[in-house]
């Protein structure tokens, strides 16, 4: 079985800090997500991944970077937290496009 | 914007009954997938129907697709109590890698 693992399942931040939220997938998937979901709102995408060193914006950029330095690794940057990005923060991997997606049990990220 | 939308948004029903979902979506597809959430985890894959399939079954799962009318629906029979969850519709176009995710139905089965 695929295993998505997300490094932190609750974080708590202040206003201004940088947060890194980490996650590693075990399967050698070609793609990875960063997503964040929101209560009414669903799932919305913040950037995704194809390859090593590739990025794509998702629908959610803004405030957000990422880096996918390894295959396995995806890591997702708050550059500058602010309180509206108070969410639940959801890492997927795929093995192909449009394939089936896996995901870690989320980070829920409180920003003060 | 929203690809896919779930229809109801929240659905309680007895142990044992069976539980419909709906999901439309608005442009052409490679395939539509079916993922269930529980409380405070993240998503699991149930079922993926591709665009030129009409029918699918997985266990307790059955999935329909119209094409035409743009519009999915995901029957779990025998509800059980563990299928306690919020489901999501996700559509995959063509041509994209990504998929795009509707707001969910939050089920509720009562024991």
């Amino acid at each position: 079985d695929v295993k998505v693992t997300q490094s932190s399942r609750y974080l708590v931040k202040r206003t201004g800090e940088k947060v890194f939220l980490e996650c590693v997938q075990d399967m050698d998937h070609e793609n990875m997500f960063w997503y964040r979901q929101d209560p009414g709102l669903g799932l919305r995408l913040i950037y995704f991944s194809y390859d090593v060193k590739m990025k794509e914006k998702g629908d959610i950029p803004e405030g957000y970077s990422v880096s996918r330095e390894k295959k396995e690794r995806f890591s997702l940057i708050l550059e500058s937290a602010s309180t509206n990005q108070t969410s639940m923060y959801l890492c997927a991997s795929s093995l192909r496009d449009n394939q089936p997606q896996h995901f870690g049990d989320g980070t829920r990220l409180s920003i003060l | 914007s929203q690809q896919g939308e779930e229809d109801p948004q929240a659905l309680s029903i007895q142990e044992g009954e069976n539980a419909t979902m709906n999901c439309s979506y608005k442009t052409s597809i490679n395939n539509l997938q079916w993922y269930r959430q529980n409380s405070g985890r993240g998503l699991v894959h149930l079922i993926l129907i591709r665009s030129n399939e009409r029918e699918k079954h997985s266990g307790r799962l059955r999935v329909t697709l119209d094409t035409s009318k743009k519009s999915s629906s995901l029957l779990i029979t025998a509800s059980r109590a563990a299928d306690t969850a919020s489901y999501f519709c996700a559509t995959a176009p063509f041509g994209n890698e990504k998929l795009t995710f509707g707001t969910g139905t939050r089920l509720t089965i009562i024991p």
